[in-house]
């Protein structure tokens, strides 16, 4: 089972950014999402498609459905930008996306 | 509060083996998995395997499955992963992360282990 993301994405401050997570029938799938700063280990910033962890901000939400899981950050700040990458497990086998690099313009 | 300390930087010549221990507190250490997942510089994230602190059972990454050994010390709360037979490929920061449900997302996360392989 692969992941397939973006390997980049641009947003202007302020503005709505979409990161994608593909996979073959990826929406019978949970999906989690991680941010990854410079120097810094990865956080969740999603779980099972749509769940935001405590400590994350409103602007951040998720959907999967299809072949497509989606993070969705609204009012981007300079603050997100970051890797982020989707991750689901297939049986009992961890995988990965290739992260997607989001710059905040 | 869940803490997950990991031990010290290696240097390892290639052929050797490391041992990164994960230390974990602020929770009960036989209730929840522990996995290690690894990034090469300037990589993405690639898991290794899981580990089930209760009982001791393993799953391993197709990829290390022969290399990878993962084992724990309860009476410390510790969690060992071993890499044998290792490469200049091998050169990563080592993760060991603990699970929100078994096969869960990685909510804890350790800070980090750089392996780095180098003759």
């Amino acid at each position: 089972f692969e992941l397939t993301q973006t390997l980049s994405v641009s947003v202007a401050l302020g503005q709505t950014a979409r990161i994608t997570c593909g996979g073959n029938t990826i929406g019978s799938k949970n999906v989690h999402w991680y941010q990854q700063k410079p120097g810094q280990a990865p956080v969740v910033v999603m779980y099972r498609d749509i769940n935001r962890p405590s400590g994350i901000p409103e602007r951040f939400s998720g959907s999967n459905s299809g072949n497509t899981a989606t993070l969705t950050i609204t009012k981007a700040q300079a603050g997100d930008e970051a890797d982020y990458y989707c991750q689901v497990w297939d049986s009992t086998t961890a995988i990965f996306g290739g992260g997607t690099k989001l710059t905040v313009l | 509060q869940v803490q997950l300390v990991q031990s010290g930087a290696e240097v390892k010549k290639p052929g050797a083996s490391v041992k990164v221990a994960c230390k974990a507190s602020g929770y009960s250490f036989i209730n929840y998995y522990i996995h290690w997942v690894r990034q090469a510089p300037g990589q993405g994230l690639e898991w290794m395997g899981t580990f089930n602190p209760s009982g001791g059972s393993t799953n391993y990454a197709h990829k290390f499955q022969g290399r990878v050994t993962m084992t724990s010390d309860t009476s410390t709360s510790t969690v060992y992963m071993e890499l044998s037979s290792l490469r200049s490929e091998d050169t990563a920061l080592f993760y060991c992360v603990r699970s929100r449900e078994p096969y869960g997302d990685f909510i804890y996360w350790g800070q980090g282990t750089l392996v780095t392989v180098s003759t």
